[in-house]
């Protein structure tokens, strides 16, 4: 059974560009959540796929898209990037019962100078 | 409000000797799970226990158990015979089940504890 993997590891920008973040799921895992980790505090949902379409969502702009694959794999996209997205991107994959954790990917580090 | 409320930034604890995390939640959905993960430098989350609001017994895993306070709505982590690969930030999360079909089963942390296992 394969782990969550996530590319790349780190990733340097500046403002005002666009960024791609992907992830492979679970093997056996049908969704995918996205997570931000600002430095010091915990991650913060971006959104979730389930089945290749968006599932919820939560407190983030429309320039964070994201898309899920029918391998279950997703991507994570950010336009017109601000300094405020540094952060750690986080991908989980998971199924949908209540009482099953989320199985977190080694995330990718973005810095946004 | 917050959801998920860890109110210990930081801990040290002696090698060998038992630590407590707390974690106070806030929810008005009678059927919700709660989860702590342990977050090393590298950033991966790692899973490592679950407690139901439905669970009658407290959760344990190994050595790590949890202090399930319904009432109070409390889920305080003990990890006991700390060891030295202990040291990280341990954050305790929740999930709700109205969340599901609202808002997919996303995760709502709260703001982490970093604790540091001395020698």
């Amino acid at each position: 059974e394969t782990g969550v993997t996530q590319s790349p590891t780190h990733l340097i920008k500046t403002r005002g560009q666009q960024v791609t973040l992907r992830c492979s799921s679970q093997s056996g895992h049908n969704t995918v959540s996205w997570y931000q980790q600002a430095l010091g505090q915990g991650p913060q949902f971006i959104f979730q796929y389930y089945r290749e379409e968006e599932n919820g969502r939560g407190n983030f702009p429309p320039r964070f898209s994201g898309l899920q694959f029918p391998n279950y794999s997703s991507e994570l996209n950010v336009n017109a990037l601000e300094l405020d997205d540094s952060a750690l991107y986080l991908c989980a994959s998971s199924t949908t019962r209540l009482e099953e954790t989320q199985y977190f990917g080694p995330g990718t580090r973005l810095l946004v100078l | 409000a917050q959801k998920i409320t860890q109110t210990q930034p930081g801990m040290f604890v002696q090698e060998k000797e038992a630590v407590t995390l707390d974690c106070t939640y806030d929810t008005s959905d009678p059927s919700y799970g709660l989860f702590w993960y342990k977050q090393p430098s590298s950033g991966e989350m790692i899973f490592l226990i679950y407690q139901g609001s439905y669970d009658q017994q407290n959760a344990t895993e190994g050595r790590y158990s949890l202090n399930f306070q319904k009432a109070r709505k409390s889920a305080n982590l003990v990890i006991s015979a700390s060891q030295l690969g202990d040291s990280a930030m341990y954050f305790c999360a929740m999930r709700e089940a109205k969340m599901i079909k609202a808002a997919g089963n996303k995760l709502t942390f709260g703001g982490g504890t970093r604790v540091l296992v001395k020698p």
